[in-house]
């Protein structure tokens, strides 16, 4: 297995545009967590999904801001009509709910890289 | 709600000294609590956690943290630090539900930089 995979690492785009970021989580890991890190700050949780579920969501995600998983396995994070303020890294995370392989623990979030954010 | 505190934004430190980053947290309900390091151009790592059962939780590069429950806070500590522990450390709380953990709540993290 890869670990949690984000694509694009990296999105530079212009106020006012609309952007999607999407997540591979790892494969047997039914729970998915979307995440935002400003500079010099920690991250923020937006919000997660098991399986196809949204189960929470932030006050963070404001209308602009989408987040769908409709198969249970990856998942894309839409902004739209994005502001300066939106710049940031965007994190992605999976968990298992059930220790399957008992590579994974349930009560552990497995990060990717991340996607950087730049709105001009 | 909860919340996360980490009052040293940034700890110099000479290599080979001890070491302890500073964590304080809040919460109406048990919470389970985390450490995860972020080297430079990596992304996140779990360092340790803190479930339930014994107090004190280490890691496989020799951190070590102590949850105190009345103090409400979660301390990382190294008795010898190394140059390859440079890194912006943040620590985190969340609940866990339904089989899985719940979105983390991190602090600011703390960036700790080793002096040769």
């Amino acid at each position: 297995d890869t670990g949690v995979s984000q694509d694009p690492r990296h999105k530079i785009t212009k106020r006012g545009q609309n952007v999607t970021f999407r997540c591979d989580p790892i494969s047997e890991h039914n729970r998915l967590y979307w995440y935002r890190q400003t500079l010099g700050q920690g991250p923020e949780f937006l919000t997660y999904f098991q399986n196809e579920a949204q189960l929470e969501k932030s006050r963070l995600l404001s209308d602009r801001f989408s987040a769908e998983r409709p198969k249970g396995s990856f998942s894309t994070l839409e902004i739209q009509r994005t502001e300066q303020g939106d710049s940031a890294m965007y994190l992605c995370a999976s968990s298992p709910t059930e220790a399957t392989s008992g590579r994974y623990d349930t009560d552990t979030q497995y990060f990717g890289p991340g996607t950087r954010l730049t709105v001009l | 709600a909860q919340s996360v505190t980490q009052l040293d934004s940034q700890v110099p430190v000479f290599e080979e000294a001890p070491v302890e980053l500073r964590c304080n947290y809040s919460s109406s309900v048990s919470v389970y609590l985390f450490w995860y390091v972020q080297y430079p151009n990596q992304g996140l790592q779990l360092l340790l956690k803190y479930l339930s059962g014994s107090t004190l939780v280490e890691s496989i590069n020799g951190f070590e943290a102590e949850f105190n429950k009345s103090q409400t806070s979660f301390h990382l500590r190294k008795p010898s630090v190394h140059i390859s522990d440079t890194a912006e450390y943040f620590c985190a709380v969340s609940q866990y539900s339904g089989g899985g953990a719940d979105g983390l709540t991190f602090g600011k993290g703390t960036h700790l930089i080793i002096q040769p």
